[in-house]
Order: structure tokens, then sequence, then C-alpha cells
């Protein structure tokens, strides 16, 4: 099946500071990227809908100029989680539409952890 | 709320047992349905979907689901578990929409 990757899969940084991740459709083009969040022991978030070339469109309740989603080409988007804090830590899994099946392909997910 | 119910929070078998767990959904209209297994320390995969058509669908891994839209429904079976089928088990809904709302989760422990 087609593959989503995620980078960084796993980063720790301070608070305050900004973190960039990175999902990437590696054998197909994905005009629509999704990110989700995942607290722990619960179900997949969805936040925000990533459309190439275009301003995301994000759910209720989901801080766009906290989450910065940019979808510059269409194997690559990339959530900004800006100024970081502890309750940001969270893991953050993006998924990918196959252009020819329309499935949905998940990325491996990244553990932020904000100290 | 419209929402994704998985009511089956965590199941503990021993391998060969039969495994059902459930999903409802409360949406109106038509609805694409999915059950996802996250294994550990892996992504989430597609066990199975449902379109259109049959409502009793096969996925990979000798997983099945029925869709009884009466009930609002899209449980998921399988005769005999095994031990690598220990994983978490997430239905999703969307509306023919690429969005997925997923239900909360269901931990299932296979025990040899």
């Amino acid at each position: 099946g087609a593959v989503v990757s995620q980078h960084p899969s796993w980063v720790i940084c301070k608070s305050g500071t900004s973190v960039k991740i990175e999902c990437r459709s590696l054998d197909f083009q994905a005009t629509t990227m999704f990110w989700y969040r995942q607290f722990p022991k619960q179900s997949l978030m969805l936040m925000a809908t990533s459309n190439e070339g275009s301003k995301a469109t994000y759910e209720q309740g989901v801080e766009k100029d906290k989450f910065l989603i940019n979808h510059a080409s269409l194997t690559l988007s990339t959530l900004t989680v800006t100024s970081a804090h502890p309750e940001d830590s969270s893991f953050y899994i993006c998924s990918a539409r196959g252009q020819n099946t329309g499935e949905l392909f998940f990325g491996e997910g990244s553990r932020l952890t904000v100290l | 709320a419209q929402s994704v119910s998985q009511h089956n929070h965590h199941v503990i078998l021993s391998e060969a047992a039969s495994l059902e767990l459930g999903c409802n959904y409360s949406y109106g209209g038509t609805v694409n349905l999915f059950w996802y297994v996250q294994y550990p320390g892996q992504h989430l995969q597609l066990l199975l979907k449902y379109f259109s058509g049959d409502p009793l669908v096969k996925g990979i891994k000798g997983f099945e689901a029925e869709f009884i839209k009466s009930k609002f429904s899209f449980n998921l079976r399988k005769p005999s578990v095994q031990w690598s089928d220990t994983a978490e088990y997430f239905c999703a809904v969307s509306r023919n929409t690429d969005k997925l709302i997923f239900g909360t989760g269901t931990r299932l422990q296979v025990f040899p």
C-alpha cells in the first residue's frame, strides 16, 4: 500500500519554542492531508484539513495561529506547533488520501513532549 | 451531538476465542464506515471499510464487520483471535467527505 511518513517520530522541546512536524506521501501525490491529535488512551481528534496550495481548514476549537499548517506540495504537509506549552504534548498523526483509490493512509505519528 | 461510540474500552481474550467489538454512530443519512487497527508501536492501518452494497464486509486478517443501518451499528468480528491481534481498534465514520470521525478505540489483549 501507499506510504505516508512523518518526521520526526519523537521530539522533546522546551516550553515557548516552536516545533515543525513533516508529513510526506512517499509514493503518491496527495492533494489533501489531514492532521490528527491523539491523547493517551483516547481517540484521534481531527485538527485540520490541509489542501495543497490553499489555506488549511481547521476544526472548531483548534487554534490556527498556534498550529500552523502548510501544504506547499503534493507530497508534503507540515504542522508547526508555535510557542509550545506542556499541554500541547501529544501524539500527532497525519493522513493522506490516495489519488487513485481515495483511501486514507496514515503516518506513523509524531510524539511531542513539551517540557 | 453527532458521535461514534465504541462501548468496549478494553477486551481481554484467550487465543481462539471469538471477538465482537461494538461500534455505533449517531449520524443520519449516508455514511462511510471504517475499522482501523493500531498495533503496538505502529501506525494506523485499515482493516476494512463499507461504502455501499453488501452490508457484511470482509477485511484483512480474517476480520469482518456488519453494517446494520437500523441499529446505526458497524460491529467488528473475528471467529478466532490470535495473539498477534493484540492491538487498539478504532471505528471511524465519514459522511461523503474525507473527514474521519473516530471512536474512542478498543484495546484488545489476546493471551496465548
